[in-house]
């Protein structure tokens, strides 16, 4: 089974600067997407960015960009300018590829909690 | 307006007496998924359906149910609830793998 891994429970940015959130994960397979979604305290889910490991691209969604380092199973959100409404609950997501063979799995991590000091 | 809407938004309940939990999309989408998050897991995969009548289960399915007659709605029952699924439940669809999940609102139940 894949796993997601985030290895910050917690953390903490001043407003305006910059920070990067780490994820890595496990998977035998050449073809996936990952995701990074936002809960605020409103608890809904909001996703962040999307990124499709075939493309060799960083995505990039304004203030949000991802490093995407597919050796390394490396998938790390930076979010710059930060802004006291970044403040919330960021997770990471696996999600295989063909639908046949590995169905509508989706994978989380445990979650990175981000506190934005004003 | 595009959404996923879940009801109960919050039910406190007892052990023992059924529940359904019911989840309802307006976006035409194939895939439907249940979630359970709770505190230090992240989420995690209950359910999830592809298509009308097929369901499968994801990774926590053991206590749960679900069923899939119409494309729209996928509902969540609790045949038995024990206070260990006492959790923040997710409805979820998409169009297909791949793409961008839509969460409900969410759904905070108790047992008691």
């Amino acid at each position: 089974a894949q796993t997601v891994t985030q290895s910050q429970p917690e953390m903490s940015v001043q407003e305006a600067e910059t920070v990067t959130l780490s994820c890595t994960y496990d998977t035998s397979e050449s073809d996936y997407y990952l995701f990074w979604y936002k809960q605020p305290p409103s608890r809904q889910m909001i996703l962040v960015i999307r990124q499709e490991a075939y493309k060799q691209q960083n995505a990039t969604e304004n203030r949000f960009s991802v490093n995407f380092q597919k050796a390394a199973k490396s998938f790390s959100l930076k979010i710059s300018d930060s802004q006291l409404g970044d403040a919330a609950m960021y997770f990471c997501a696996y999600s295989p590829p063909g639908e046949k063979s590995s169905g509508d799995k989706l994978t989380f991590g445990t979650g990175t909690r981000l506190a934005v000091r004003p | 307006e595009a959404q996923v809407t879940q009801n109960p938004r919050y039910l406190i309940t007892v052990t023992g007496k059924k529940l359904t939990v019911t989840c309802s999309q307006n976006m035409n989408h194939e895939y439907m998924s249940w979630y359970r998050q709770d505190p230090g897991l992240g989420l995690r995969q209950i359910y999830y359906s592809m298509n009308v009548e097929v369901t499968d289960k994801g990774d926590v399915p053991e206590g749960y149910k679900v069923s899939r007659k119409e494309k729209r709605n996928f509902p969540l029952i609790l045949e038995s609830p024990s206070p260990n699924q006492t959790s923040l439940y997710f409805c979820a669809s998409r169009l297909a793998v791949g793409y961008e999940q839509y969460f409900g609102p969410g759904t905070r139940l108790t047992v008691t």
